[in-house]
């Protein structure tokens, strides 16, 4: 089993819809959740990150943690065409230490 | 901006071939990872670095070997290619050690025949 596991999509969404992304783990020492978002040809970029639980909202993003059920998320609202990308949530346990990833949803975003 | 820049963009290598992947930062970061990305798999650490001559292995660092020469520059050195690592390759670079994003270049995909 994965220490993370991520549906792999892809997700096929209209535009101006809600886009719902999820990550499941198991490891309880995680502390650290981020989201990257990956271009076709592109490196990942960091979306959002947020320590242990709670919601953190940026613009369109809502990204919420619950460590109880070992569950992240990860909201797009109002999307874009331009949203059409890899979404991968990446985790760690510690700040200084190094990211556990999964393995990426593919979304698209159909105008 | 942070820039982070890797070689080749594409490169396809003979089973057996000595093949080094070069990755540039230009932000003066004192940590540089290597990762692996494949379908299904997400990112895999291969190896990184936090300083100059210093090396961590990561998560599949077997077949693999890393140099840091100096702070800006980090290499990957696959010292017997196999077909088993062709795969998407991926720098990145880091500063400090709290929680600071981690900076990816474009990739490199490689492909071992």
């Amino acid at each position: 089993q994965k220490e993370v596991e991520q549906d792999p999509g892809p997700l096929s969404v209209p535009e101006g819809a809600i886009v719902s992304l999820n990550c499941t783990y198991s490891n309880s020492a995680f502390q650290y959740f981020m989201w990257y978002r990956q271009y076709s040809r592109k490196g990942p970029e960091l979306l959002m990150y947020t320590y242990s639980s709670g919601n953190k909202e940026d613009g369109r993003f809502t990204a919420q943690v619950d460590k109880s059920s070992k569950y992240i998320s990860l909201f797009i609202r109002d999307s874009q065409p331009s949203d059409s990308a890899t979404y991968l949530c990446a985790m760690s346990e510690t700040a200084g230490n190094k990211l556990t990833f999964g393995g990426g949803t593919r979304v698209l975003v159909k105008p | 901006d942070v820039k982070v820049t890797q070689s080749s963009r594409y490169l396809v290598k003979r089973t057996g071939e000595k093949v080094f992947l070069e990755c540039v930062q230009d932000m003066d970061h004192e940590n540089m990872f290597w990762y692996r990305q494949d379908p299904g798999l997400g990112l895999r650490l291969i190896y990184f670095s936090y300083d100059v001559k210093m090396k961590e292995k990561g998560d599949i660092p077997e077949g693999y070997s890393v140099s840091r020469e100096k702070k800006e520059r980090f290499s990957l050195i696959l010292e017997s290619a196999s077909t088993n690592q062709t795969s998407m390759y991926l720098c990145a670079s880091r500063w400090g050690q709290g929680p600071y994003e981690q900076y990816f270049g474009p990739g490199t995909r490689l492909t071992v025949t």
